[in-house]
């Protein structure tokens, strides 16, 4: 079965580092872009950011209102991609969701599996 | 960024009706990087469309996508009640960042 798992989610101070893992199975890890999309209690859908797949050099997007605190990482060996989220502000509490995204020398697809979700809270 | 606006923000239908919902975007956005999102409470989001109008593995054909440019359809027919639930649209790809829309929710009437 194909599934993401999302772990790490916490109550933190702002200002505080959290760090989000996401553990992949039933699907070749390696070949997949993945994604972090969140959602604050009771809004829409925030798209994160993003890392390649090491077919397109393992790179890193990121939204503006993430950029210079939060990156992401993957160990392709492990099937994990990672969520690690500095400097959190109180806005940045939200359920944060894994996703697998564009598979590598595909470009027709969709954002096709997600995780279960994860709950960070940022308050003092 | 592009922006994406849905449109309404809140159908009420009737369980065997259809239902249409509207994505437009604040430029055009390319056919191959749209997509469609079913959620329920408590639930992630569930993928329907992409590609503008490809269903995704198990959606039911009742569920349909259309449009090009910066407009995009996501139809219904034949509303159940479990269909009764938010919808995305989303656009991503080559470009970052994505954008999602603001949602609209589908709910019995």
């Amino acid at each position: 079965e194909v599934q993401l798992v999302e772990s790490g989610g916490d109550l933190v101070q702002p200002g505080r580092s959290l760090r989000l893992s996401c553990t992949a199975s039933g699907f070749t890890f390696a070949d997949y872009t993945m994604s972090w999309v969140r959602q604050a209690p009771g809004k829409g859908l925030e798209w994160v950011g993003f890392i390649r797949s090491k077919g397109y050099g393992g790179t890193t997007e990121y939204a503006a209102s993430v950029k210079d605190r939060f990156s992401i990482s993957r160990d392709d060996s492990k099937n994990i991609a990672y969520l690690q989220m500095n400097s959190l502000k109180i806005e940045d509490t939200a359920v944060y969701y894994c996703v697998r995204d564009k598979p590598f020398l595909e470009y027709l697809y969709g954002l096709d599996v997600w995780g279960q979700g994860t709950t960070v809270t940022v308050s003092s | 960024e592009i922006v994406l606006t849905q449109s309404p923000g809140t159908l009420s239908l009737s369980p065997g009706e259809r239902g249409t919902l509207s994505c437009r975007a604040s430029q055009s956005v390319s056919s191959t990087y749209l997509a469609w999102y079913q959620q329920k409470p408590g639930q992630a989001p569930r993928l329907l469309i992409y590609g503008a109008s490809r269903r995704a593995t198990g959606i039911p054909d009742k569920f349909s996508g259309s449009g090009s440019g910066t407009d995009f359809t996501l139809t219904i027919s034949r509303l159940e009640p479990e269909d009764f639930a938010m919808y995305y649209c989303q656009q991503y790809g080559i470009s970052p960042p994505y954008t999602f829309g603001q949602g609209t929710k589908l709910e019995i009437k």
